[in-house]
């Protein structure tokens, strides 16, 4: 598609719950991104996927979230058993290749736990 | 601990006028420095971005001042407009590697 499709654009979930969220890149990217966005905290790196390397899971804050990229194209990020302190904007980027400028960042979606 | 530190978290200007953002950072292997433009329910978009071989570059009224041997860089918006209203995020990286954001300022240009 002509940019990056994240869906849903919200989602409240309880307490408890898991969660998948769900990323499509730009056709073509063979870099993906995860970061989370919470209040005053700026965007924080959870995980990325290049081409068919192992990702770089460094960033997963434990270990109730994870991800995968089926086919070097979509992305899910699972959160298992949300906690309160979940609730953030999750934002997937792509970008052509690790060496190019610049991330095209999706809109973005919105994680109430409750 | 936060890579790059950005100041203000937020700046309120009038039309016309130059709101200056402000960014730190420590590590010195960082070569690539972009900064991302978010409005409300998008995500960040690249606004402009330069490398530690210049010390300015400028895009229409966007410009980034760099200094090296300080490790800071900022961000100055000329004739400031309502639409730039928005939420400006500074970045960091070794080209090709992970960005590390600076935690925002929200912008806001008074008509």
């Amino acid at each position: 598609g002509a940019g990056v499709s994240q869906s849903p654009s919200n989602k409240v979930t309880e307490k408890g719950k898991d969660v998948e969220l769900r990323c499509d890149p730009i056709s073509g990217h063979t870099a993906l991104y995860w970061y989370r966005q919470s209040l005053g905290q700026g965007l924080e790196f959870l995980i990325y996927f290049q081409g068919n390397s192992a990702p770089d899971k460094s960033g997963l804050p434990s270990d109730r979230f994870s991800a995968e990229r089926t086919g070097g194209s979509v992305s899910t990020l699972t959160i298992q058993r949300t906690q309160q302190e979940d609730s953030a904007v999750y934002l997937c980027a792509s970008i052509k290749d690790r060496a190019g400028n610049g991330y095209t960042f999706g809109s973005g979606t919105r994680l109430t736990v409750v | 601990q936060q890579q790059v530190k950005q100041s203000p978290q937020s700046l309120i200007v009038q039309k016309g006028g130059i709101p200056i953002i402000n960014c730190a950072y420590e590590n010195t292997a960082f070569d690539y420095f972009p900064w991302y433009q978010q409005f409300p329910g998008k995500g960040p978009a690249l606004l402009i971005a330069i490398r530690p071989d210049v010390s300015e570059k400028k895009e229409g009224r966007f410009t980034i001042s760099f200094n090296k041997s300080a490790k800071q860089f900022s961000l100055h918006i000329m004739d400031s407009q309502p639409g730039d209203s928005a939420t400006y995020f500074c970045a960091a990286s070794i080209l090709g590697n992970n960005l590390f954001f600076g935690t925002g300022t929200r912008l806001t240009v008074i008509p």
